[in-house]
């Protein structure tokens, strides 16, 4: 299985900040790759698919990079609707892969 | 409008089985494949299983396969998750959810129902 790995697990912001969060997945999952937005008590929404591509509806200032093992989603000017947990998730291999999240807190 | 609903949760005894539900509606059904992820309480997304958009292909993660099984009724928009042999650890709230494919073929999950938590305890 591929294995994906998020970081950090959390991290504390300010309203404006630019955030960053990576994820690495254990072998070459070329842009298969996809980041989810959950905030408590809600549905995963889809943020960004395909590496890059940015879901409609969904805000410009969130955007991805990446391909091959390494990626990163940022958040250009932090909101605070964006206090949330972040998911990344490979769609390269079954089984589907999530990685361990990452919160992003005040 | 998407609309994806999920029935079926509820409390079972380790050992015990359940058939979770999810039915959709606006999106032609059979176009697309489907998935179960779970989420159990206060931890990470674990995709469980997949159907293909004719019900031809059935993948699932290793923890479950052999005691899970995903199915789907075109004539009634419902995907199913039997699920057999529960154990305390699978508690958690099962969201199904549609794939739907990039044009560079990357698969996605863009629309997820709200969940409906499945509790194996004795």
């Amino acid at each position: 299985d591929i294995q994906m790995t998020q970081s950090p697990s959390s991290l504390s912001a300010s309203v404006g900040d630019r955030v960053t969060i990576t994820c690495r997945a254990s072998q070459n999952i070329r842009t298969s790759l996809n980041w989810y937005q959950q905030k408590p008590g809600e549905v995963p929404k889809l943020l960004i698919f395909a590496a890059s591509s940015l879901q409609s509806g969904v805000p410009s200032r969130f955007s991805g990079s990446g391909s091959g093992t390494d990626f990163t989603l940022t958040i250009s000017s932090l909101q605070p609707t964006d206090f949330a947990t972040y998911y990344c998730q490979q769609s390269y291999k079954v089984p589907l892969t999530f990685g361990g999240g990452t919160k992003v807190e005040i | 409008q998407v609309h994806l609903v999920e029935s079926g949760g509820g409390v079972v005894q380790p050992g015990g089985s359940l058939r979770l539900s999810c039915t959709a509606s606006g999106f032609p059904f059979t176009n697309y494949p489907l998935h179960w992820v779970r989420q159990a309480p206060g931890r990470g997304l674990e995709w469980v299983a997949i159907i293909s958009y004719d019900g031809s292909k059935r993948s699932y993660a290793d923890s479950v396969r052999g005691r899970f099984t995903i199915s789907r009724d075109d004539s009634k928009n419902t995907l199913y998750l039997q699920m057999n042999s529960l154990r305390v650890e699978e508690t958690a709230v099962y969201y199904c959810a549609r794939g739907t494919y990039a044009s560079s073929s990357v698969e996605y999950l863009d629309s997820w129902g709200q969940g409906t938590l499945v509790t194996v305890s004795a």
